[in-house]
């Protein structure tokens, strides 16, 4: 079964600084990549995703994530924090072999300090 | 875009009360919808997948007959929660996924903005 690992429920960074995430997925056929955010009492919006050709996504806000089928990682990146990208951050998989399920992470809380 | 809306977004009801929750896609058709459900903190467990003109495949350990779905056309799935209990409270996302388009884009699933429900 496919599984996602996101290290670190939490992450604090300050104002200006890089943002990283991490996630890590476990498959031997490399899976469709996604990561959505979401803010309090919010659905999902979609950050990025990796389906197919170059390894790094360029996402929305300034996000970007680099598909390392080496390291089975999906790790996303902001340059500069901002205090509006204070949310919940999940990171998700859809096998590349089958169907439609997704199958999420457990989420990573980022707060900005200002 | 592809948007995806639910409602109502905040629900309050009685135990013992049936809820209907709608999801729609506004601008695309959906084949394809999933429920999924969250509890604080925590992150997203699928419920069931609901398929335009078919039963819904539900999750092991989702009660098929405690949340009914039906998905009668290609832009509206709705789920009721049945006799609704405290245990029920949660926030529940529904997703939809296009029926057609770029194949790059036909995995994106499209999410609507929650429906928080509160069980009294």
């Amino acid at each position: 079964a496919q599984s996602v690992t996101q290290l670190g429920s939490h992450v604090s960074v300050s104002e200006g600084a890089l943002v990283l995430l991490r996630c890590n997925y476990s498959s031997s056929v490399p899976p469709y990549l996604f990561w959505y955010v979401q803010y309090p009492n919010q659905g999902l919006q979609l950050l990025l995703k990796y389906t197919t050709g170059a390894t790094l996504v360029k996402g929305i806000n300034g996000f970007e994530a680099e598909f390392k089928k080496s390291e089975t990682s999906f790790h996303l990146t902001k340059p500069s924090a901002h205090m509006s990208d204070a949310a919940e951050y999940f990171c998700a998989v859809i096998p590349n072999n089958a169907g439609n399920m997704l199958t999420f992470g457990g989420g990573t809380r980022l707060m900005v300090k200002p | 875009g592809a948007v995806v809306s639910q409602h109502p977004s905040w629900v309050i009801c009685k135990s013992g009360t049936s809820v209907k929750i709608e999801c729609r896609s506004l601008d695309f058709q959906a084949t394809t919808m999933f429920w999924y459900r969250q509890f604080p903190k925590q992150s997203l467990m699928l419920m069931a997948t609901s398929n335009e003109g078919s039963k819904a495949t539900y999750e092991q350990g989702v009660e098929k007959d405690k949340f009914l779905i039906n998905h009668a056309s290609l832009t509206l799935s709705t789920l009721t929660v049945t006799s609704a209990h405290p245990e029920d409270s949660s926030f529940y996302i529904c997703s939809a996924k296009r029926t057609s388009g770029r194949l790059l884009s036909a995995e994106t699933q499209y999410f609507g903005p929650g429906t928080r429900l509160l069980v009294l």
